[in-house]
């Protein structure tokens, strides 16, 4: 079974530029998480998704960020204008309802901001 | 606020050691204690996890060890091998799909 797929898995680009992260989820889950990973402050969560509707966005650091679900089988992060703050590994994972059910990681997307 | 705090934040054992990483919640509301494990390059993956109504649960060589009272709780990886370095995270959740994470701890196993 194909896992949570994330693209691309690195991106470097300049300060101020636009970035879109991918994540399409395992088919079937209905939760998807978008977090961010770094070595000051660990895994961080960003927001999630329930039925491709926000719950949770209070770990969204700036407007500067911003996620969109349009559909089960997709959903991106954008980060506008990227600030070298920004570099960090972005994960995405997805689950299932059911009582507390594992979350699913994908690879993540290495992101460097110069 | 750091709501899961986990020690030590890198550890490095010998090949065949005990290797434990603790960890301390503060919301009594949390009722689920999952530990993820992340190898570079990768996402984290469930190792184990355990309810508060248990003391200890064993899966092989990784067991979780869980004080309610004292709102603490560590895994214990027995045997540890040199495939066991990766980095390990705590976390905790209310019963609901959002999950707290701890800092993590790079654990280093050496020959």
């Amino acid at each position: 079974d194909a896992g949570v797929i994330q693209s691309p898995r690195h991106e470097v680009t300049e300060m101020g530029q636009e970035v879109t992260l991918r994540c399409k989820p395992i088919s079937g889950h209905d939760y998807l998480f978008w977090y961010r990973q770094t070595m000051m402050r660990g895994l961080e969560l960003l927001i999630y998704f329930n039925n491709n509707v926000p719950i949770d966005d209070s770990g969204m650091p700036e407007d500067r960020f911003s996620a969109k679900m349009p559909n089960a089988s997709f959903s991106t992060l954008k980060i506008q204008p990227s600030e070298p703050r920004d570099s960090a590994v972005y994960f995405c994972a997805s689950s299932v309802t059911g009582g507390v059910q594992p979350q699913h990681f994908g690879d993540g997307t290495r992101l460097s901001i110069l | 606020q750091q709501q899961v705090k986990q020690s030590p934040q890198s550890l490095i054992v010998q090949k065949g050691g005990i290797s434990i990483i603790n960890c301390a919640y503060e919301n009594t509301a949390f009722d689920y204690f999952p530990w993820y494990q992340q190898f570079p390059g990768k996402g984290p993956a469930l190792l184990i996890a355990i309810r508060p109504d248990v003391s200890e649960k064993k899966e092989g060589r990784f067991t979780i060890s869980f004080n309610k009272s004292a709102k603490q709780f560590s895994l214990h990886i027995m045997d540890s091998q040199p495939g066991d370095s990766a980095t390990y995270f705590c976390a905790a959740s209310g019963g609901y799909q959002k999950v707290t994470f701890g800092i993590g701890t790079k654990l280093q196993v050496i020959p």
